[in-house]
């Protein structure tokens, strides 16, 4: 099973700021998927296959990567960009998700 | 639009056995594949099983012994029962359509969830 390890655990930033998450995978995979989830709603696909914007996300988020190291970044960080980001791999059986990286804003 | 949504019983008794079913609506279970995935309180993701648009499935390895996954393509119902449910099953229970595609997965539509609590 390749394990996914997010990071960091959780962050705040001001609106405005520039933040990386990251998300390493313990084996190479393909393509990383990422989820926003707010507080008490279910996950939303927010990038896929490593930088592709799901519908409906803005234009300030963007993702990259290859291999085993991964990232999602937002240019200028919105109130609304508050949430929990998850990373996900379906590359290899058994599809896994990260721990998550919790957003606040400061 | 492309909808799921879960249903089940709120509370069930250890030991006993849970069933939920996802409902879904603007696509075919023939053309996608759904996935159950769970999250415990204040916890991560965790991806459960799954039914394919063949009808084949797959589970997690260290759940395979007590799930099974089956789908009601004339009702759009795909059905998850779990038996011998111990309190560490109390969870979020969401299910999400599977987008496979060359031999990558994820989901693209989730549903609300269903809050499945495991306690006498």
């Amino acid at each position: 099973e390749i394990v996914l390890t997010q990071s960091p655990t959780t962050m705040a930033a001001s609106p405005g700021e520039k933040v990386t998450l990251t998300c390493r995978a313990s084996s190479s995979v393909s393509y990383m998927h990422w989820y926003q989830q707010r507080s008490g709603a279910s996950p939303k696909l927010w990038i896929y296959e490593t930088s592709k914007l799901a519908s409906g996300v803005p234009n300030r988020f963007s993702g990259s990567g290859s291999g085993t190291s991964y990232s999602l970044t937002i240019n200028s960080m919105e109130t609304e960009d508050a949430a929990t980001y998850y990373c996900q791999q379906g590359s290899s059986y058994p599809n896994t998700f990260g721990a998550g990286t919790k957003l606040e804003l400061k | 639009q492309v909808q799921l949504k879960e249903s089940g019983p709120g509370l069930v008794q250890p030991s006993r056995t849970l069933s939920l079913t996802c409902t879904v609506s603007g696509f075919s279970l023939t053309s996608y594949g759904v996935s159950w995935v769970r999250q415990p309180p204040g916890k991560g993701l965790e991806w459960i099983a799954a039914i394919w648009s063949g009808g084949s499935t797959d589970y997690n390895s260290a759940l395979k012994s007590r799930l099974s996954i089956s789908r009601d393509t004339s009702k759009s119902q795909v059905l998850l029962k779990m038996n011998s449910l111990q309190t560490e099953d109390t969870a979020m229970y969401f299910c999400a359509r599977s987008y496979y595609y060359s031999g990558e997965d994820y989901f693209d539509y989730w549903g609300q969830g269903v809050m499945v609590t495991v306690s006498s």
